[in-house]
């Protein structure tokens, strides 16, 4: 029941390339900044992409943002096993007067 | 280096009130907004609410308006969520977060685990 949407599971070989999708609507997405979210097991989320795509220092260039209308999308190549995890999006939302977030997709890197 | 550290688990019966702190440190505490976020079991993050800590204000999501308190001690760098009235459906981590100049959440707390069971 969240928000944003996004595939419950992907998944990729190490060393390929994934790429994560976010769906929202013209309250929330089309018109505010996209944050991504890194959560590894039993953590916190860690802030993996602000304003669309950019990345906070530390953050290396395999994982990139974009956005288009409606929709953001998480890209990360080089794959690691590292990277298993759960990923989310996160925006504003102009009706809701709040952050909303997407309900997750776990990453499997096999 | 800037963080945020919380208070511990907490387990309380239905009906009960909880209060959880975020104590932070390595940054202006009252230079950026501080949100509370929690994420229950198996699900995606959910906003709770958020305060100016310089200013003291606050803003409350519509569907925790009347049963949750955030306030800060400026004088410890310590800000507070207090949730009433709980039910099972409460059952969440908590996570307190920094707002990076609405940017995103750049820092974290390292959340706490609060369980409502009879």
């Amino acid at each position: 029941q969240s928000v944003l949407t996004q595939p419950p599971s992907v998944s990729a070989a190490p060393g390929q390339k994934v790429t994560i999708s976010c769906s929202g609507s013209s309250s929330n997405i089309e018109n505010n900044y996209v944050s991504w979210y890194q959560q590894l097991p039993g953590t916190a989320p860690k802030l993996l992409i602000y304003d669309n795509n950019k990345r906070p220092s530390g953050i290396p260039d395999r994982f990139s943002g974009s956005k288009s209308g409606t929709s953001a999308t998480l890209g990360i190549t080089g794959l690691q096993t590292g990277d298993e995890a759960d990923y989310y999006c996160g925006t504003w939302d102009n009706s809701l007067g709040a952050v909303v977030f997407g309900g997750g997709t776990k990453l499997t890197v096999l | 280096q800037a963080q945020l550290v919380q208070s511990g688990a907490e387990v309380k019966t239905p009906g009960a009130s909880v209060k959880v702190s975020c104590k932070a440190s390595g940054y202006t505490f009252t230079g950026y907004y501080l949100h509370w976020v929690r994420q229950a079991p198996g699900q995606g993050p959910e906003c709770v609410g958020w305060i100016h800590p310089g200013s003291g204000v606050t803003t409350y999501v519509q569907k925790f308006q009347g049963r949750v308190t955030v306030t800060r001690d400026t004088s410890i760098s310590t800000a507070y969520m207090e949730l009433s009235r709980l039910t099972s459906d409460d059952t969440a981590v908590y996570y307190c977060a920094r707002d990076y100049r609405n940017k995103g959440f750049d820092i974290w707390g390292q959340g706490t685990m609060v369980t409502v069971s009879s």
